[in-house]
């Protein structure tokens, strides 16, 4: 069974604080790995799609990086606003079969006071 | 901007009654998941369909659960017999093409079933 870690659970950060978490997913046989964040009562949104060991991708104040090797993914927000707030999931996809299915973390929950 | 809906949004049904969850895919796109969330938990993947037939699923998906495409828009999950642990939130979701790594999922807002 494939097991996609999400650490920690939950985050609970001041307004200007700058964050990082972590998502976890097998070493073998990557494809992709996928960041989206999901606010409350809306649906998940994609923010990366990772496909090469060593990618760093930046958007706004949101940047990942992905090591395929150790099977590691660090997503980091830079001076977190309340907007930031939401859970923010990894997905793994794996090569092989039908390459289409995403594993799901269980997800970060980040709340960000004012 | 072309989005993923899902309707309804809530659904109340009774224990043993046939439930149809409704999405509406984006238009060019080739490649079809359901997933599904009980509260308090992770988002679990259910099934993923491409060309018209299901290309993988989970243990989850048993005999009681069947997906369907019936027109060119339509993608519909249907669970015959409903049991009180089938109450979540139903996510559908849609990629462009399985064979393009780097394209992402987007899906709809949920439909939250609840099973009395």
């Amino acid at each position: 069974i494939l097991n996609v870690e999400q650490s920690p659970q939950s985050l609970h950060v001041q307004e200007g604080d700058s964050t990082n978490f972590t998502c976890s997913f097998p070493s073998s046989n990557f494809y992709a790995l996928h960041w989206y964040r999901w606010e409350t009562a809306k649906s998940p949104e994609a923010l990366f799609v990772m496909t090469l060991n060593g990618d760093e991708k930046k958007k706004g104040r949101i940047s990942a990086t992905l090591n395929t090797k150790e099977g590691y993914s660090y997503l980091y927000i830079k001076g977190s606003q309340p907007e930031d707030s939401a859970t923010y999931l990894c997905a793994f996809m794996q090569s092989g079969g039908s390459q289409g299915n995403l594993i799901f973390g269980k997800g970060t929950k980040l709340s960000v006071k004012p | 901007e072309p989005e993923v809906t899902q309707t309804p949004s809530h659904q109340v049904t009774q224990m043993g009654q046939e439930v149809i969850l409704r999405c509406v895919p984006i238009s060019n796109h080739l490649y079809f998941y359901w997933y599904r969330q009980i509260l308090g938990q992770k988002v679990e993947f259910l099934v993923s369909f491409y060309n018209n037939e299901i290309s993988e699923k989970s243990e989850i998906f048993d005999d009681q659960f069947s997906v369907e495409r019936p027109d060119g828009s339509n993608f519909t999950l249907k669970i015959r017999s409903t049991k009180l642990e089938d109450s979540a939130m139903y996510f559908c979701a849609s990629r462009k093409t399985p064979g393009q790594v780097n394209t992402e999922a987007f899906f709809g807002q949920g439909t939250r079933l609840t099973v009395v």
